[in-house]
C-alpha cells in the first residue's frame, strides 16, 4: 500500500530557512501536498505540486519534487515564529480520491 | 466564515459504551471524510461519503460506523469503544474533483476521544 514518511521534528532559528522532507512509495501519485496544522486548528492546505513538475514557488515557500527518488521537500525561507506548526506531506491521485498523509513534522522556530 | 465544525472537541467514554462524534460544514461540499489519528501517526482514512454514497476503507473495523443525514452533517459512531480506539478523530470535506485537479480537503479541529 501507499506509505508516506517524514521526520517527526525540526527546530530552526528565526530568520533561517527550514527544509522539511518527505518520501513516498506510490509511483502513481499525481498530486503531492503540504498541509499545515496550527495548535488547536484543523489541517489547512498550504501548497501542492503536480507530479510532472520539479519545483513550485509561492512567496516564501518552495516545493521540490524528485519523482525518480519519490522525494518531496518544502522550504520555508526567512522562517518566522508564526510558522511554528505541524507540516503534513500527502499524496493522491487527484479529484476526491483518497489522499495518504505522512506522520507530520513538528517545526519549532526559536526566536 | 465557511468552516468545518466538530463537536465535542473532547469526548470521554467508557470501555464498551457507544459514542457518537459529530461534524458539520457550511461549505456545501459534497464529499465528507473521517480520519483517525493516533499520537505521532499519520491521519488514517476510515471512510468517506460522496453525496449519500458511503465508501468504507477495507481495513476500517466494523466497530466504526457513519451516518450522513444531509449535506451539512456527518456522524461517526463507535459501537463498542476499546482502549485502542483512543485517538483524535478528524472530519474533512472537499468539493467534487471532477473537472478539478488537486483535492483540497478542509479539516475541522478534531475531537480527541479518551476511553476509560
Amino acid at each position: 500500500g501507499e506509505d508516506v514518511e517524514q521526520s517527526l521534528f525540526l527546530s530552526v532559528r528565526e530568520g533561517d530557512s527550514s527544509v522539511i522532507n518527505c518520501t513516498y512509495t506510490d509511483s502513481s501519485s499525481t498530486y503531492l501536498y503540504w498541509y499545515k496544522q496550527e495548535p488547536g486548528a484543523g489541517l489547512q492546505l498550504l501548497t501542492y505540486i503536480f507530479s510532472n513538475m520539479d519545483m513550485k514557488q509561492d512567496q516564501r515557500l518552495t516545493v521540490l519534487l524528485n519523482k525518480k527518488d519519490k522525494h518531496l521537500s518544502l522550504r520555508i525561507a526567512d522562517t518566522q515564529t508564526g510558522d511554528s506548526a505541524i507540516y503534513f506531506c500527502a499524496e493522491g491521485p487527484g479529484g476526491y480520491q483518497k489522499v495518504t498523509f505522512g506522520t507530520g513534522t513538528k517545526l519549532q522556530v526559536i526566536p | 466564515d465557511a468552516m468545518v465544525i466538530q463537536n465535542p472537541r473532547y469526548q470521554v467514554t467508557q470501555f464498551g459504551k457507544p459514542v457518537t462524534l459529530s461534524c458539520s460544514q457550511t461549505l456545501n461540499h459534497n464529499v465528507m471524510y473521517w480520519y483517525q489519528q493516533k499520537s505521532s501517526q499519520a491521519p488514517k482514512l476510515l471512510f468517506h461519503y460522496y453525496d449519500k454514497d458511503f465508501n468504507n476503507e477495507a481495513d476500517t473495523p466494523d466497530n466504526f460506523q457513519s451516518r450522513r443525514p444531509n449535506t451539512s452533517f456527518c456522524f461517526l459512531d463507535i459501537r463498542s469503544p476499546g482502549l485502542g480506539d483512543a485517538a483524535m478523530y478528524l472530519c474533512a470535506t472537499s468539493r467534487d474533483g471532477r473537472g478539478l485537479s488537486y483535492n483540497e480537503q478542509f479539516f475541522g479541529p478534531g475531537t480527541r476521544l479518551t476511553v476509560l
